[in-house]
């Protein structure tokens, strides 16, 4: 297995727009979450997934943010309208069994002008 | 809610010394604890699990200690090298029921020097 995929890599986009990070998550794993990094914060639970269903969106900060899990292979995180408070690193994880070992995907760097 | 801290201030050693990074929380006691390791650019890899009913679990050159008395864990690199330079990030989970999530600290970064 390639491991968790996520695109873009880099995204740079203006305050406003709509921005859809994605992911791939390990085939067979029950488990999907979505973090942000930053400096100040480390990293944050957004929100996780167990078979597809989402469990825990209490991280999601606002409104602004939504995430679906369509199927068992594919996953978004979507923001809008951006803001410039939004800019983080964005990581995608799975996992068999909640809480055991977690998969990062390499992250999505977002910055919002 | 639970605090984790770990030293923000980097860790420099020389190689072949032992890097000891400590992570210390809050409040509740973990029911196991977890430590990855971070490279520039990339996202986090496990590296270690330990239960709270364990006291030290050891992999290769790596071992992590576990006082729940102290609400402390020690994660230790023994004979260290230039190639163990990265930030490490150690995370609690309350309980091992499904719902309960992992919590990271902010991690500290290992420079290992020639």
């Amino acid at each position: 297995d390639a491991g968790v995929i996520q695109s873009p890599r880099h995204e740079v986009t203006e305050m406003g727009q709509e921005v859809t990070l994605r992911c791939k998550p390990i085939s067979g794993h029950d488990y999907l979450f979505w973090y942000r990094q930053t400096m100040m914060r480390g990293l944050e639970l957004l929100i996780y997934f167990n078979n597809n269903v989402p469990i825990d969106d209490s991280g999601m900060p606002e409104d602004r943010f939504s995430a679906k899990m369509p199927n068992a292979s594919f996953s978004t995180l979507k923001i809008q309208p951006s803001e410039p408070r939004d800019s983080a690193v964005y990581f995608c994880a799975s996992s068999l069994v909640m809480n055991t070992e977690a998969f990062f995907g390499q992250g999505t760097r977002l910055t919002v002008v | 809610s639970q605090k984790i801290e770990q030293n923000s201030e980097a860790l420099n050693i020389q190689e072949g010394k032992t890097a000891t990074l400590t992570c210390n929380y809050t409040n509740y006691s973990p029911a196991y604890l977890q430590w990855y390791r971070q490279d520039p650019g990339r996202g986090p890899v496990f590296l270690l699990l330990i239960r709270e009913n364990e006291k030290e679990k050891r992999k290769e050159r790596l071992k992590v200690t576990f006082d729940t008395t102290l609400k402390q864990s020690l994660f230790h690199i023994t004979a260290s090298q230039p190639a163990d330079s990265a930030t490490y990030l150690c995370a609690l989970v309350k309980d091992t029921g499904t719902a309960s999530k992992l919590t990271f600290g902010t991690g500290t970064r290992l420079q290992v020097t020639l």
